[in-house]
């Protein structure tokens, strides 16, 4: 089945705890991207990849890493969270980005609370 | 800097009439324009898309509009039904863009 996963779904940790939200692709997807998801605020872009081994900022990049070292995996890195990083995070992907492929498709989300 | 807007945070219509979701934008460069459906606990899944050379564009009962000069686009959903209740994103693509824009959605419900 075409998916992409996310883990884990659910995460409770504290300020300045570093942890790895992972993301995978089996569509072989060449574009793959983050997002947040805030209550007023929608979905707001955080890093995206165009392929492996390029990545560049989205709208909300502070406090956050990335890393595309393989075509199917694309993990969200927090090295120092802090309570303004809990939020309701999504992965997505799609073929490429051309005029084309614009449709991406999203993972199941992952809830993140930070104290 | 909000570019691309739904001022409607929420919508309910009746089963079986017509649900008419607003979407705003104010980049002149946006030349894509998709309509996501997100149910809670689930990613966001797309359901449409118009491109900017179109003013309209229709798959079964959804239909996306699109006024260029107004910088305006609506989705409509006729006839509406209670499995359509979820919260819809409009999403919009710079021409030479490497990204997505959305809106901060709107969540529909659709009463039987």
């Amino acid at each position: 089945e075409a998916q992409v996963t996310q883990n884990p779904r659910y995460l409770i940790t504290v300020t300045g705890k570093k942890l790895t939200v992972t993301c995978s692709q089996n569509m072989n997807h060449e574009y793959m991207s983050w997002y947040r998801q805030d209550p007023g605020l929608g979905l707001r872009q955080i890093y995206y990849s165009m392929n492996v081994e390029v990545t560049d900022k989205g709208d909300v990049p502070e406090g956050y890493k990335v890393s595309r070292k393989e075509k199917r995996n694309f993990p969200l890195i927090l090295e120092s969270p802090s309570p303004n990083q809990t939020s309701l995070y999504f992965c997505a992907s799609s073929l490429s980005w051309s005029r084309s492929y614009n449709e991406q498709f999203f993972g199941p989300g992952t809830r993140l609370t930070v104290l | 800097d909000q570019q691309v807007k739904q001022n409607s945070p929420s919508l309910s219509v009746q089963e079986g009439r017509i649900s008419i979701l607003n979407c705003d934008y104010t980049n002149s460069m946006f030349d894509y324009f998709l309509w996501y459906k997100k149910y809670p606990a689930e990613g966001p899944t797309f359901l449409i898309s118009i491109s900017s050379i179109k003013d309209k564009n229709e798959d079964g009962r959804f239909t996306v509009f699109l006024n260029k000069s107004a910088k305006h686009l609506s989705l409509h959903i006729v006839p509406s039904q209670p499995g359509d209740s979820a919260v819809y994103f409009c999403a919009a693509k710079e021409t030479s863009g490497s990204r997505l824009t959305f809106g901060e959605g709107t969540q529909l419900t659709v009463n039987p």
